[in-house]
């Protein structure tokens, strides 16, 4: 089973600052099978990246991914309001389902 | 847009089992997708439940898997999750989910693309 640690378990930013979230896997994990999720209070998880570094529809350019084997990137470039939130990655495994890291949140410093 | 709906009772008894029923709208349950269950104990992160195929395919979570059916009503449009002996530890936020495969020629991506609101199940006598 693919662990998946994301790390900081809090990122404390301010508005306009740059954000960057990692996700580490316990082994290699294909690109295209890595996907990260925005999570509001209250709300469902929200796509934002998949196969590593395509945004979703609609999804705005200050969020980018980046990454390969192990270890993967989200980046917010500039802070809007709206992005202070909990952050997922996930991992689908062809013989082992789809796995979640525990979550990075994004709290307004 | 395909869009879901969570449905079933908020609250089971410990030891009982746990039902909840997902409606598709805006687009069908038999087309080429997946469809996930994820749960979401109060204040932690996401779990993944299993997964269910229009032909009656499954996959389940290796830790839930022996007290987990998910089944597929094509008629109704819609697929359902049974979770059996449930604690406390069962009681959580459970959502439905779309499983996307996409292939662009040189690569399959998956992910989860739509979602549904999630409904709140408690376990307590």
């Amino acid at each position: 089973e693919i662990v998946l640690t994301q790390s900081p378990g809090t990122l404390s930013l301010s508005p306009g600052e740059r954000a960057t979230l990692s996700c580490r896997a316990s082994q290699s994990v294909s690109s295209s099978y890595l996907a990260w999720y925005q999570q509001k209070p209250g709300q469902a998880p929200r796509l934002l990246i998949y196969g590593a570094s395509s945004r979703a529809t609609g999804i705005p350019d200050r969020f980018s991914g980046s990454g390969s084997g192990t270890d993967f990137t989200l980046t917010i470039s500039r802070l809007e309001p709206e992005d202070f939130a909990v952050y997922y990655c996930q991992q689908y495994g062809s013989s082992t389902g789809w796995t979640f890291g525990q979550g990075t949140k994004v709290e307004i410093k | 847009q395909v869009q879901l709906q969570e449905s079933g009772p908020g609250l089971v008894k410990p030891s009982g089992t746990l039902s909840l029923t997902c409606a598709v709208s805006g687009g069908s349950i038999s087309s080429s997708n997946w469809w996930s269950w994820v749960r979401q104990p109060p204040g932690k992160g996401l779990e993944w439940i299993g997964e269910i195929y229009h032909s009656g395919s499954t996959n389940y979570n290796p830790s839930l898997k022996s007290r987990v059916t998910i089944s597929v009503d094509k008629s109704k449009n819609q697929f359902s999750l049974k979770l059996s002996s449930v604690t406390a530890a069962d009681t959580a936020v459970y959502y439905c989910a779309r499983d996307r495969e996409d292939y662009d020629g040189y690569y399959y991506y998956y992910y989860m693309d739509v979602w549904g609101k999630g409904t709140t199940v408690t376990v307590s006598s």
